[in-house]
């Protein structure tokens, strides 16, 4: 079956331009995570979503960062003013259920120049 | 909290050689605990977890794990490396009831002929 997809996979844009990032969690996942990943670090929480309210948004790093997410279905993470530290790859995952597994899409390696 | 530590950045093994990848965990609750592994450019995949039912579990790919509560540990282990085992290996505990994990630094595994 389909897993989690994100667009675009890659994404190069200029210090100070805002950037969309989209995920698309797995058909009946009601809990969908944002990560990011950045270069030679470890997997750092974003978001947390259960259904479309975000209780968790304790990892987005500063009021630049936003997400949202339409029902039980897609959700966008966006980044306002990029900085050259927002550079990292992000990664999105779904679950059946918070505390379940969680199943990640392949990423969104983002480059600020 | 909850924090993960894995030991050793890089781990440099002969194919056929056992592998052995440690982690350890702090919580303040009983914790859920996974394995994950990534292959270059791709995202992470799911080698087992651990939810309670059993202190060692096996997962994909000839991979497992023992819970050790006394020693707060999680250590990965495959008794006999594959080329294909080349990958960074990712520990991770989630305790809280969003279902966030909180992941480890990541151990670089490289398998040598």
């Amino acid at each position: 079956g389909a897993g989690v997809s994100q667009s675009p996979s890659n994404k190069v844009t200029e210090k100070g331009k805002d950037v969309e990032l989209r995920c698309d969690p797995i058909s009946g996942h009601t809990a969908l995570y944002w990560y990011r990943q950045r270069l030679g670090q470890g997997l750092e929480f974003l978001i947390y979503f259960q259904g479309n309210s975000a209780p968790d948004k304790s990892g987005l790093p500063s009021d630049r960062f936003s997400a949202e997410r339409t029902g039980e279905s897609v959700s966008t993470l966006t980044i306002q003013r990029t900085q050259q530290e927002d550079s990292a790859v992000y990664l999105c995952a779904s679950s059946a259920n918070r505390g379940r597994e969680q199943y990640f899409g392949p990423g969104t390696r983002l480059t600020v120049t | 909290a909850q924090s993960v530590t894995q030991l050793g950045s890089h781990v440099s093994v002969s194919e056929g050689a056992l592998v052995l990848l440690r982690c350890n965990y702090s919580s303040s609750v009983p914790p859920y605990l996974f394995w994950y592994v990534q292959y270059p450019n791709q995202g992470l995949q799911l080698l087992l977890k651990y939810t309670s039912a059993a202190t060692l579990v096996k997962g994909i790919n000839g991979f497992e794990a023992e819970f050790k509560k006394s020693e707060t540990s999680f250590h990965l282990t495959k008794p006999s490396a594959h080329m294909s085992d080349a990958a960074e290996y990712f520990c991770a505990v989630s305790d809280d009831s969003w279902g966030k994990l909180q992941f480890g630094a990541g151990t670089q595994v490289v398998v040598t002929p």
